[in-house]
Formats: structure tokens, C-alpha cells, sequence
């Protein structure tokens, strides 16, 4: 079956760019999760929609970064004016019924450079 | 606060000898446990997750991994070491989030 995808795999922009990253989670799937992942930080939460509830977005690094998720479906992850240090992995995940406790599906994530 | 460690950050083993790869973790109360496995360039995979149901909790592709509440541990076994279990190995602990240990690299030589 169709597992979490994530769009583009591998993205260049160059520092001060605005980024878009796309997140197709498990049809049925109430929640889904960002998460970072760089070799100086290891992985780190990001944001997490839950249904019809207010995002919890406690993990976003700064004001640049923000996310939505329409009609319960899509996610999109943007970073407005790229700096270097927002070079890593983004991975997005979504779980059956949310909830920290509950297993999650992982995409492959978006590899994203600034140069 | 919530802490995970993984005590090695490398683990080199033999094609069908066995794996241990070691999980501490630090929580004002009992969490719900997880271990995911990452190949290259691919998302992380769950192994088995541990929710206090039982102790010894079964995962896939032969791994077990055992809850010691005294001993707040929770590591990963396996008895054969197989050449595709040459990943990244992360113990994670969900609290009022997901906390991640550091990972474990596991080579596995023929």
C-alpha cells in the first residue's frame, strides 16, 4: 500500500530563498508530524497537526519557518529566506490516531542544501 | 524532562553473530518506547514498541527488545546478524513528545 511520500526528494536553493516541502500522509491518518534531521542535531520535532486541533509547533527553530495542513490531508512546510544551518533532512511521518504514543509512518524525506 | 541514550554510537558485528545495541532512558514516569530502524536515504522504519503490556516485546525481522524498569533500559537484540541490518538504529521515548536517543550505526561484516 501507499506509504507516506514526501515531495521533492532532493532540493538546492541558494540562502535567501523561500522553500516549499510536501507531505502526503497514509489516507486515514489523523496525524502527521515534521521533523528535522542534521548531523549536528541529530532529529529534532518540528511541528505536529492532530486532526481539527491547533498545530502544536513548539519544535519550529524560528519565525521563518511555518506549516499547514489542508483539509486534514497535505502538509506543507515552508522556510521563508533559507540560511545555511537550515541544510538537513526534513522528514514527515502520520499516525493512525495521533498522540505521542502512537507508531509513525516516516516518509523519505526532503534532503534540502543552501548554498 | 524526558532523555534518551544510546551508549554506542557504532556497533560492528559479524554476519550471524548476534546484535546488541543499548537504550537508557530518563522520565518522571513510565513512557512508551520505541526503536526505529533508518537505511540510507530512507525514512525511519519501527522496529517494535514497547507500551508496558509486557516486558519482552517482539519486533520485526527477528529483533526483540526487553524493558528493565529497574535498570531504565530498553535494548535491542537480535540473535543472527543478517547484511541488511547494516543501518541506523534510534531508541525513542514519547512522553508529552518524542524524545530520540542519538542513534546507533551498525555495520555488519561478511
Amino acid at each position: 500500500g501507499a506509504g507516506v511520500s514526501q515531495s521533492p526528494s532532493n532540493k538546492v536553493t541558494e540562502k535567501g530563498k523561500d522553500v516549499e516541502l510536501r507531505c502526503d500522509p497514509i489516507s486515514g491518518h489523523t496525524a502527521l508530524y515534521w521533523y528535522r534531521q542534521s548531523l549536528g542535531q541529530g532529529l529534532e520535532f518540528l511541528i505536529y497537526f492532530q486532526g481539527n486541533s491547533a498545530p502544536d509547533k513548539s519544535g519550529l527553530p524560528s519565525d521563518r519557518f511555518s506549516a499547514e495542513r489542508t483539509g486534514g490531508s497535505v502538509s506543507t512546510l515552508t522556510i521563508q529566506r533559507t540560511q545555511q544551518e537550515d541544510s538537513a533532512v526534513y522528514l514527515c511521518a502520520s499516525s493512525l490516531k495521533g498522540g505521542w504514543d502512537s507508531a509513525q509512518h516516516f516518509g523519505d524525506g526532503t534532503r534540502l542544501s543552501i548554498l | 524532562a524526558q532523555s534518551v541514550t544510546q551508549l554506542d554510537s557504532h556497533v560492528s558485528v559479524s554476519e550471524g553473530t548476534p546484535v546488541l545495541l543499548r537504550c537508557n532512558y530518563s522520565s518522571s514516569y513510565s513512557p512508551s518506547l520505541f526503536w526505529y530502524v533508518q537505511h540510507p536515504n530512507k525514512g525511519l522504519q519501527l522496529l517494535l514498541k514497547y507500551t508496558s503490556a509486557a516486558t519482552l516485546v517482539k519486533g520485526i525481522n527477528g529483533f526483540e527488545a526487553e524493558f528493565k524498569k529497574s535498570e531504565t533500559s530498553f535494548h535491542l537484540t537480535k540473535p543472527s546478524a543478517h547484511m541488511s541490518d547494516a543501518a541506523e538504529y534510534f531508541c525513542v521515548a514519547a512522553g508529552n513528545k518524542l524524545t530520540f536517543g542519538g542513534g546507533t550505526r551498525v555495520l555488519v561484516k561478511p
